[in-house]
């Protein structure tokens, strides 16, 4: 069955620090892949994608995020965390049905 | 500023009644797509259609939910009868396949937070 996991539910982080948030998927086909952010009591806005090319990928507010396909990781990072950070991040994948798949989703916390 | 509208933004109902739900993709796009979000089960994919017709909804509950478009600047979601645990937010998303598969992105609404007592 195809998936996403996400391994971390909330993650801490201190502001300025970098952080990683994970992300593993299951498929057995090529999927396209996504970063979603959520702000408290809003939807879902697009971070980044990865369509093919390059495995870095560089996204909005600093965000950057690798494909690892021998890993079936997408991994999301920023070098430094800003207060205005602290959001619910969403990994998520498109299969063939052009159905998009979430993960259920990381906490960011930012501590002063 | 194109954005995906739903309506309401925030329901509360009795158990028993009937709750509808409704959403405005962007203008042009022709792809929908209809979650739920709860703090236990995270975004569930309820739904989803192109070009109207819909292409799959096993991940909704057939007895007492239903989705529709009655044209394309339209969708909505309807539950009857309404039932607590369908407590949670649904969101609503578009996008659009018009420039090769969907690969470009879903935007979404900012959701409906519906609460049945």
């Amino acid at each position: 069955a195809q998936s996403v996991t996400q391994l971390d539910s909330q993650v801490p982080v201190f502001e300025e620090a970098p952080v990683e948030l994970r992300c593993n998927y299951s498929s057995s086909v090529s999927v396209y892949l996504f970063w979603y952010v959520q702000y408290p009591n809003q939807g879902l806005q697009l971070l980044l994608k990865y369509l093919s090319g390059s495995t870095l990928v560089k996204g909005i507010n600093g965000f950057e995020a690798e494909f690892n396909k021998s890993q079936t990781s997408f991994h999301l990072r920023k070098p430094s965390v800003h207060i205005s950070d602290t959001a619910e991040y969403f990994c998520a994948f498109m299969n063939r049905d052009d159905k998009i798949i979430f993960g259920k989703g990381t906490r960011l916390h930012i501590l002063p | 500023d194109a954005r995906v509208t739903q309506t309401p933004r925030h329901k509360v109902t009795e158990m028993g009644q009937e709750v509808t739900m409704r959403c405005q993709p962007i203008l042009g796009h022709n792809t929908v797509f209809w979650y739920r979000q709860t703090m236990m089960q995270g975004l569930e994919l309820l739904a989803y259609f192109r070009n109207r017709a819909p292409l799959d909804d096993s991940g909704m509950p057939k007895d007492r939910f239903s989705a529709e478009m009655p044209d394309a600047t339209l969708a909505t979601l309807k539950i009857q009868p309404s039932e607590p645990r369908d407590s949670a937010v649904y969101f609503c998303a578009s996008g659009s396949d018009k420039q090769g598969p969907l690969n470009t992105e879903a935007f979404f609404g900012q959701g409906t937070r519906l609460t049945v007592v």
